[in-house]
C-alpha cells in the first residue's frame, strides 16, 4: 500500500508565480515530514521539513504546511524561479526510515 | 567534506546474473540506507544499515541483499537478476539513526536486459 501519495505527476509554472506542491499520507504515526528535490543524473537533496507538532514551516522561499486532521502536507514555493524545475518529493519518517511519494515534476517557465 | 559516493554509476547486466553496487557514506556518518526508484514508484525503502548491522528491511525479496562493513561503506547485492530490476539504486548517509536528514548519493542507474 502506497502510505505516502502525490497524486500529481508533473506541474508547470510561470516563472514569479506560485508553486504549490501535494502529498498525502495514510500513517498517523508519521512524526515528520520532509521535502527532497532532485535533478537529473543527481540524488534526491533536502529542502524543508516540519514536525507532526507544528503546522507551517517556512525557508525564504519555500513554505511547508501539514493540516494533521486531513494527513495532507503541501509545499508553496514563492516566487517560482526556472531553477525549481525539478522533481519533488514528498518523505515522511516512521522510526528511523523514510517512506517517499511518486514524486511531482516541476516545471518552471521563464 | 565528501558527499555521499556510489559505483558504478552505471551498469549494464543481463536476466540472471547478479551484481554488487557500492556505497561510501559522508565521513562520520553510521547510517546508511539503500531505496530502489522506478518511474512512477518514488523511492522504495529496500534496507537500513547501522553499525554494521541490518536495522530495517522493505518489502522485497530476499534476493535483495545487503552488508555495511566497519568503516560504514556499505554495499548491495541483488541476485538472479529479473527484467523489473531495471531502476536508479540510491545510497543516502545520516550521522545517525532516527535523525530525518538523510543525504543521497547520485544513484547507481542498473538495465538489466
Amino acid at each position: 500500500d502506497q502510505q505516502v501519495k502525490q497524486n500529481s505527476p508533473s506541474l508547470s509554472v510561470q516563472e514569479g508565480r506560485i508553486s504549490i506542491l501535494n502529498c498525502d499520507y495514510t500513517n498517523s504515526m508519521f512524526d515528520y515530514f520532509l521535502w527532497y528535490k532532485k535533478y537529473p543524473a543527481e540524488g534526491p537533496t533536502f529542502l524543508i521539513s516540519i514536525s507532526s507538532i507544528k503546522d507551517k514551516n517556512e525557508d525564504g522561499r519555500f513554505t511547508v504546511f501539514l493540516n494533521k486532521s486531513a494527513k495532507h502536507l503541501s509545499l508553496h514555493i514563492v516566487p517560482s524561479q526556472p531553477g525549481d524545475s525539478a522533481v519533488y518529493f514528498c518523505a515522511a519518517r516512521g522510526g528511523s526510515r523514510l517512506t517517499f511519494g511518486e514524486g511531482t515534476q516541476l516545471t518552471v517557465n521563464p | 567534506k565528501a558527499g555521499v559516493t556510489q559505483t558504478p554509476r552505471y551498469l549494464i547486466k543481463t536476466r540472471g546474473q547478479q551484481v554488487t553496487l557500492s556505497c561510501s557514506p559522508i565521513s562520520g556518518h553510521r547510517s546508511v540506507s539503500w531505496y530502489q526508484q522506478t518511474p512512477g514508484q518514488g523511492l522504495q525503502f529496500l534496507f537500513e544499515y547501522f553499525s554494521e548491522t541490518q536495522r530495517n528491511k522493505g518489502n522485497f525479496p530476499g534476493r535483495f541483499s545487503g552488508r555495511q562493513f566497519s568503516n560504514s561503506r556499505s554495499e548491495m547485492n541483488v541476485s538472479t537478476l529479473e527484467l523489473g530490476d531495471s531502476a536508479l539504486y540510491l545510497c543516502a548517509s545520516s550521522l545517525g539513526r532516527f535523525l530525518y536528514e538523510q543525504y543521497f548519493g547520485p544513484g547507481t542507474r542498473l538495465t538489466v536486459t
